[in-house]
């Protein structure tokens, strides 16, 4: 299976700052199958991005994402006090579905 | 609007049967789309564990599927999981998921379920 990495485990930044998040294949992700999902404290994680780069309905355009074969990003614009939470990122690109472990974005 | 929610025991003895509902409402689950569970827990991480399409079509985890079934009831727009032979290692929040799938027997989850705490325990 395939074995995601993400890093920086932990991101202290201030509100209106830029956050960039990564996200690493131990193999190639097929079709930049990738996606992102944003989870605050005691609620599920809710969908950011999939395809790599596609935003899913109602995301705010300061969530963008990049990236293929191995390395993949997620970047975060004007960070708002929302978007502080934890950022996952999952590959669907061959079974089985795996997910990263997950980067904490915390305030500064 | 979907919203899905996740219901059933909390607590389940080791060795037994873990039993859970997903409740879906706000879309017929028997029109379209794949159904799923994943399963969240501070030593494992997130963890996915199966699907279920509205033709009775199943797709599992390999590390879980000896130990899965996951079924619908389009009648009552609800889908089910039941895992078996439980130990304290599947003791996690679970929570079902809309799940957009390729052709390729995998997909992406949105929206999820609010979860629910499942401690295997004697």
């Amino acid at each position: 299976e395939i074995v995601l990495t993400q890093s920086p485990g932990t991101l202290s930044l201030s509100p209106g700052d830029r956050a960039t998040l990564s996200c690493r294949a131990s193999e190639t992700v097929n079709r930049a199958y990738l996606a992102w999902y944003q989870q605050r404290p005691g609620q599920a994680p809710s969908l950011l991005i999939y395809a790599a780069s596609t935003r899913a309905t109602d995301i705010p355009e300061r969530f963008s994402g990049g990236g293929s074969g191995t390395d993949f990003t997620l970047t975060i614009a004007n960070l708002q006090p929302e978007d502080f939470a934890v950022y996952f990122c999952q590959q669907y690109g061959v079974s089985p579905i795996t997910f990263g472990p997950g980067t904490k974005l915390e305030i500064k | 609007q979907v919203l899905l929610q996740e219901s059933g025991p909390g607590l389940v003895r080791p060795s037994e049967t873990l039993s859970l509902t997903c409740s879906v409402s706000g879309f017929s689950i028997g029109s379209q789309y794949y159904w799923g569970w994943i399963r969240q827990s501070p030593g494992k991480g997130l963890e996915w564990i199966g699907n279920v399409y509205l033709g009775g079509s199943s797709y599992y985890n390999p590390s879980l599927n000896s130990r899965v079934t996951i079924s619908m009831d389009k009648s009552k727009n609800q889908f089910f999981l039941k895992m078996n032979s439980v130990t304290a290692a599947d003791t996690a929040v679970y929570f079902c998921a809309k799940t957009f799938w390729t052709g390729y027997y995998t997909g992406w989850f949105g929206p999820w379920g609010q979860g629910i705490l499942v401690t295997v325990s004697a």
